[in-house]
């Protein structure tokens, strides 16, 4: 299959850190992208993977394990504003016109 | 620039009737996409395009068809709407030497 797994939602205080874990099947495997949604807005770009490692960006950070066939968002230092769904999605080198499968979606949830 | 925007923001349709949405974005991007997305389901491609004239099926395809006539637009039409359609349509692009997708505000759409 070419599931894309991450959790339905997640609750974290302001000023914390949260971690968004995604898993996938690796076959044919070329980029990994998070996107961040607010209630009812459209999706907006936050990072881009494709070599194992790190990439921060700011208060969000993204890592990515190929062989593991795993991903997380960072939020460090979390802001009422960062509550939002956060989007995982997958590009494969078999999908020559650069097609992306989505995961369903994690909803985090920052309190007071 | 406007980016992506699409037309209508909302619509309310009855079982049978057709509809056309229309995406249209100012940044010369080659690719374009139509997704829908559904509550626990996220983001899921409808059909894509990679330039004028050329379009493709994606995931869900069915109940739907598209139109690249020229580079800026990319038209998604329903011949025969039915209450499985209910969802929110987003439209996005990018440019091929890039891996951002830029999204639209997106469509509101039921179907009685």
């Amino acid at each position: 299959g070419q599931n894309i797994d991450q959790p339905t939602e997640m609750t974290a205080t302001e000023g914390a850190i949260v971690q968004i874990n995604c898993t996938y099947q690796t076959s044919g495997f070329n980029g990994l992208f998070w996107y961040q949604q607010h209630a009812g807005e459209a999706p907006t770009f936050l990072s881009y993977n494709v070599l194992d490692g790190l990439e921060e960006k700011g208060r969000f950070s993204s890592f990515l394990s190929r062989s593991k066939g795993y991903s997380y968002l960072l939020l460090k230092e979390l802001q009422m504003k960062d509550s939002a769904s956060y989007l995982c999605a997958v590009r494969r080198t078999t999908d020559s016109w650069g097609k992306f499968q989505f995961g369903a979606g994690t909803q985090v949830v920052v309190t007071p | 620039n406007a980016g992506v925007t699409q037309t209508p923001k909302f619509r309310v349709l009855k079982t049978g009737q057709s509809m056309t949405l229309l995406c249209a974005q100012d940044m010369n991007h080659e690719y374009m996409y139509w997704y829908r997305q559904d509550p626990g389901m996220g983001l899921r491609l409808i059909h894509y395009s990679v330039g004028e004239g050329t379009t493709a099926k994606g995931e869900v395809p069915d109940g739907y068809n598209v139109s690249r006539l020229k580079k800026q637009n990319f038209l998604l039409g329903l011949e025969s709407a039915a209450p499985s359609q209910t969802s929110v349509y987003f439209c996005a692009s990018r440019a091929a030497a890039y891996n951002e997708q830029f999204f639209g505000p997106g469509t509101r759409l039921t179907v009685l």
